[in-house]
């Protein structure tokens, strides 16, 4: 299958700081990213779906300006925890679709660890 | 919204089928998948059926959709220990304007010698 890849897959940062993750598309062009925040052993919550130049639909309760969402280009997405605090402490990840097939594919995740 | 549910727990001994099932409540779902997690991991796309299939099969892998009864089952046969992980049904459906993906709880997986 498709390989989406994400980067760092593990990071600490000390609260109030921000952090930014990437997803990328290695192999297609990905019109539509999404992102996910998963807890301990709970299932995906989807936090925005982003399309290519344009600005990403937050899912509701999501704080946008909390959580910025950038999709420049067609392999390319980013998020950015802005102040994070140890609440933001969660495993993130990313998922790509080409638009035109049904298929979409996973990041390996990151681990964000908010001290 | 849709609503997608599944088993949390399923133990199967090495070399048996299991089957793990997963039910929805939206219809107009489009097509229907199964990711499998393992610890740490990111989702792999295990295989997804379109929803006027009624079964689909991949080596290993089985999957049955009773679309009237809104039942997804994914039969995985000859299970080994590397199959132990969580598995993740998620129904696909329009929502807000856009394709998501609406997934369930996720079955843990254990397998046995």
């Amino acid at each position: 299958g498709a390989v989406v890849s994400q980067h760092p897959s593990r990071v600490i940062c000390k609260s109030g700081t921000s952090v930014k993750i990437e997803c990328r598309s290695l192999d297609f062009q990905a019109t539509t990213m999404f992102w996910y925040r998963q807890f301990p052993k709970q299932s995906l919550m989807l936090m925005a779906t982003s399309n290519e130049g344009s600005k990403a639909t937050y899912e509701q309760g999501v704080e946008k300006d909390k959580f910025l969402i950038n999709h420049a280009s067609l392999t390319l997405s980013t998020l950015t925890v802005t102040s994070a605090h140890p609440e933001d402490s969660s495993f993130y990840i990313c998922s790509a679709g080409d638009g035109a097939n049904p298929e979409q594919y996973f990041g390996p995740g990151t681990r964000l660890t908010v001290t | 919204g849709e609503d997608v549910e599944q088993s949390l727990f399923l133990s199967v001994r090495e070399g048996d089928s299991s089957v793990i099932n997963c039910t929805y409540t939206d219809s107009s779902s489009t097509y229907l998948y199964w990711y499998k997690q393992e610890p740490g991991a990111g989702l792999q796309l295990l295989t997804y059926i379109f929803s006027n299939m009624d079964m689909k099969q991949d080596q290993r892998l089985t999957v049955l959709l009773n679309k009237k009864d809104k039942h997804l089952s994914l039969r995985i046969a000859d299970t080994q220990t590397g199959d132990s992980a969580i598995y993740f049904c998620a129904a696909k459906g329009l929502s807000g304007g856009y394709n998501k993906l609406i997934f369930g709880a996720g079955t843990r997986l254990a397998v046995h010698p």
